[in-house]
């Protein structure tokens, strides 16, 4: 089966260090979302790209987050600086956006720990 | 925008059925979808309501009645390994999902 793959599944730094995560969508999916999950909140959409291009990133803080998709294969997060209350699981999904009932499709999540 | 409601948790015995409600209010409404999610793990798609009714697939069944804003996941013949967080999930513009915070499945011998 096709899966969604996300790199690396753990991630432990300092506050104040940058943190890239990266994620491949399934092939042929053309749209890609970013998700933070916490206890207290939730999923919570950060971003989200059609077509490599953004089309949503209201949910993510932009002085310290930014979203890319280099190319189809790559999607990118990263927090510079990164600062303890981002302490969370970071999903990647991706669905391909041709007719109502398609899911998105998650990858195994970032889990990210910022002492 | 999106406001979605669950119950966050539930506790059911093996072999009985369990119903889990979603209430939502949204200013856009693209289908709905129920996603399950064990501890540690990547959420999983389960089903998807765009009409009214009931959409049966296997154990699980998912209702939507889009006038009340209402859906329900009905899980039978319930096994352990059903013990998960089940997330409600409505989808607005695009291809855009807004989850609500999950209800928290415990299946009891």
């Amino acid at each position: 089966d096709a899966r969604v793959t996300q790199t690396p599944r753990h991630k432990v730094t300092e506050m104040g260090q940058e943190v890239t995560m990266r994620c491949q969508p399934i092939l042929g999916h053309n749209t890609v979302f970013w998700y933070r999950q916490t206890m207290m909140q939730g999923l919570e959409l950060l971003a989200y790209f059609r077509n490599r291009a953004p089309l949503d990133d209201s949910g993510m803080p932009k002085d310290r987050f930014s979203a890319e998709m280099p190319d189809a294969t790559l999607a990118t997060l990263k927090i510079q600086p990164s600062e303890p209350r981002d302490s969370a699981v970071y999903f990647c999904a991706s669905g391909r956006e041709v007719g109502g009932n398609q899911p998105q499709h998650f990858g195994d999540g970032t889990r990210l720990s910022i002492l | 925008g999106q406001n979605i409601d669950q119950p966050t948790e539930m506790t059911a015995t093996e072999g009985a059925i369990v119903q889990i409600n979603c209430t939502y209010q949204t200013s856009g409404f693209n289908g709905l979808f129920w996603y399950q999610q064990h501890a540690g793990e990547a959420p999983t798609f389960l089903s998807y309501n765009v009409l009214d009714g009931l959409e049966e697939k296997g154990r699980f069944s998912s209702f939507l009645s889009r006038s009340k804003g209402y859906s329900y996941l009905l899980l039978k013949e319930l096994q352990m390994k059903d013990s998960a967080s089940y997330l409600c999930a409505v989808r607005g513009g695009g291809n855009k999902l807004t989850f609500g915070t999950g209800t928290q499945l415990k299946v009891e011998l």
